[in-house]
């Protein structure tokens, strides 16, 4: 079975403090792990991949498979960083046509 | 390039009753995929279409149904509605289906 495991349902920080949003999964294979974004009043969208191993937005995230981590990063924080964030995840064969998504932590960053 | 379009955004049904939602992919997207949201719950996965074939499906009971279009569109059936199925209901498209999900704006079902 996979699973995706967000701690904190709400994480707030001060505008230019550095930001972690912790994800940990469960999964026997070989997953691919992605964070989506929620803004007020927009729709989920794709915030990036792990097999994009790219910066969107000043985010990043590694992927560490001993730890089966897949933790969201930035350092300096901005208002506009203020929304919700979920961690998913989806395997391989059928199962790679399905995300599972963790509860969501939802990021307040004060002015 | 028109976003995934959800229909109807807003339902209230009564128990007992059935509904059908649908979505419409974005152009050139072969893959539907629904989920439900809920409070408690969270994100969950309904099942997935691609060219016509449900390929993955969620652990959800026999009352979930759904289809897609030769043109891609997709719809979903909740049938015997009960309260607890009130939920946002989510459809998503992709290319291949395991490629990164676009979103629609949702169905916000209510169930009374």
């Amino acid at each position: 079975a996979q699973r995706v495991t967000q701690p904190e349902k709400l994480l707030s920080v001060f505008k230019g403090a550095p930001v972690e949003l912790k994800c940990n999964y469960s999964y026997s294979g070989s997953p691919e792990l992605f964070w989506y974004v929620q803004y007020s009043r927009q729709r989920l969208q794709l915030l990036l991949r792990h097999i994009s191993r790219e910066s969107i937005k000043g985010f990043t995230a590694d992927l560490n498979k001993g730890e089966t981590s897949f933790h969201l990063k930035k350092p300096f924080a901005q208002e506009e960083d203020s929304a919700m964030y979920y961690c998913a995840l989806s395997g391989s064969g059928a199962g790679s046509y399905q995300l599972t998504f963790g509860k969501g932590t939802k990021l307040s960053v004060i002015p | 390039k028109a976003g995934v379009t959800q229909t109807p955004r807003y339902l209230i049904k009564t128990r007992g009753q059935q509904v059908t939602l649908s979505c419409s992919p974005i152009s050139g997207h072969r893959s539907v995929s629904w989920y439900q949201q809920t409070p408690g719950q969270g994100l969950q996965f309904l099942f997935e279409y691609f060219s016509e074939t449900q390929r993955n499906k969620g652990n959800f009971p026999g009352r979930f149904s759904g289809r897609q279009f030769s043109n891609s569109r997709s719809e979903m059936n909740v049938s015997t509605l009960e309260l607890g199925d009130s939920a946002l209901y989510l459809c998503a498209s992709s290319f291949w289906g395991n490629s990164p999900l676009h979103f629609g704006n949702g169905t916000r079902l209510t169930v009374t």
